[in-house]
C-alpha cells in the first residue's frame, strides 16, 4: 500500500544548529514532492517544491533533497531559530496528475533558546 | 497571508446534523480544493474544483460534497454528521489555468467539533 511517513513525531534541537527533517515514501513515483510548514491552528503554508529530476534545491537558510532510489527527501534548516519552531510537513502527489496532494502526518520541530 | 479566507473559525454541531463551510480564494485562483485534518495527522484530500467542476476526489463518501462559484469562493457541505467528522478542514487555492495545480495556498481553516 501506499505510505509516506515522516520521522519521529517531535524533534527538538538547540538554537544554532542544523535540523534535519525525513520523508520516507512507498508505493510511488511522484513527480515533485513539497514541503510546508504548519503552526498551531494555522494552515499549511508552503516551503518549498522539489522535482523528481533535482537532487537538491535551496531557499535561504533551507535545503530540500529528493533521493528518487531511496524514495527520499530530506528537509534541513541551518541556523535554526526558536522562530522555526512548528510542524513540517511533506507532500507528493500521488497520481501524477497534480490534481491532489498527499500529506505525511508531519513532524514537529522545537529549537530551544 | 495567504490570501484565503474561511469562515467560520470554529463550529459546533450534534451528530446528524448538517454542515457548510466557506472558502475565499484569491482572485484568479481557479482551483480549490479541500482538506480534512484530524489532530496529530496531516490533511487529507477530500475534493478538488476547477472552474466550478468537480476535478478529483479523494476517499470520503458521497455526504461529502461542494461548490465553487465564479466569484471565486467555494463551499464544503457535509450531511449526516458523524463524531469522526470533528476535524480542522483546510480549503487550498491555486492559480492554475488548466485544473493542473503544484503550490497550494491554504487557508487557515474551521474547526468543526461534532458532538
Amino acid at each position: 500500500s501506499q505510505k509516506i511517513e515522516q520521522n519521529s513525531e517531535a524533534l527538538n534541537i538547540q538554537e544554532g544548529k542544523t535540523a534535519t527533517l525525513t520523508c520516507n515514501y512507498t508505493n510511488y513515483s511522484p513527480a515533485y514532492l513539497q514541503w510546508y510548514r504548519q503552526d498551531p491552528g494555522r494552515g499549511p503554508v508552503f516551503l518549498l517544491l522539489i522535482r523528481e529530476n533535482e537532487k537538491e534545491k535551496r531557499k535561504e537558510r533551507l535545503k530540500v533533497t529528493f533521493d528518487t532510489t531511496l524514495k527520499q527527501s530530506l528537509f534541513h534548516i541551518t541556523a535554526s531559530q526558536p522562530a522555526d519552531s512548528a510542524t513540517y510537513l511533506c507532500a507528493l502527489d500521488p497520481s501524477g496528475s497534480a490534481r491532489q496532494l498527499t500529506f505525511g502526518s508531519g513532524t514537529q520541530l522545537t529549537v530551544l533558546p | 497571508e495567504t490570501g484565503v479566507t474561511q469562515s467560520p473559525t470554529h463550529l459546533i454541531k450534534t451528530r446528524g446534523q448538517q454542515v457548510t463551510l466557506r472558502c475565499s480564494s484569491q482572485s484568479g485562483h481557479n482551483t480549490v480544493s479541500w482538506y480534512q485534518q484530524a489532530l496529530g495527522q496531516g490533511p487529507q484530500f477530500i475534493f478538488q474544483y476547477y472552474r466550478e467542476e468537480e476535478n478529483g476526489r479523494g476517499n470520503f463518501p458521497p455526504r461529502f460534497s461542494g461548490l465553487q462559484f465564479p466569484n471565486y469562493s467555494s463551499e464544503l457541505n457535509v450531511n449526516a454528521l458523524e463524531l469522526d467528522d470533528s476535524a480542522l478542514y483546510l480549503c487550498a487555492s491555486s492559480p492554475s489555468t488548466s485544473g493542473v495545480q503544484e503550490t497550494q495556498y491554504f487557508g487557515p481553516g474551521t474547526r468543526l467539533l461534532v458532538l
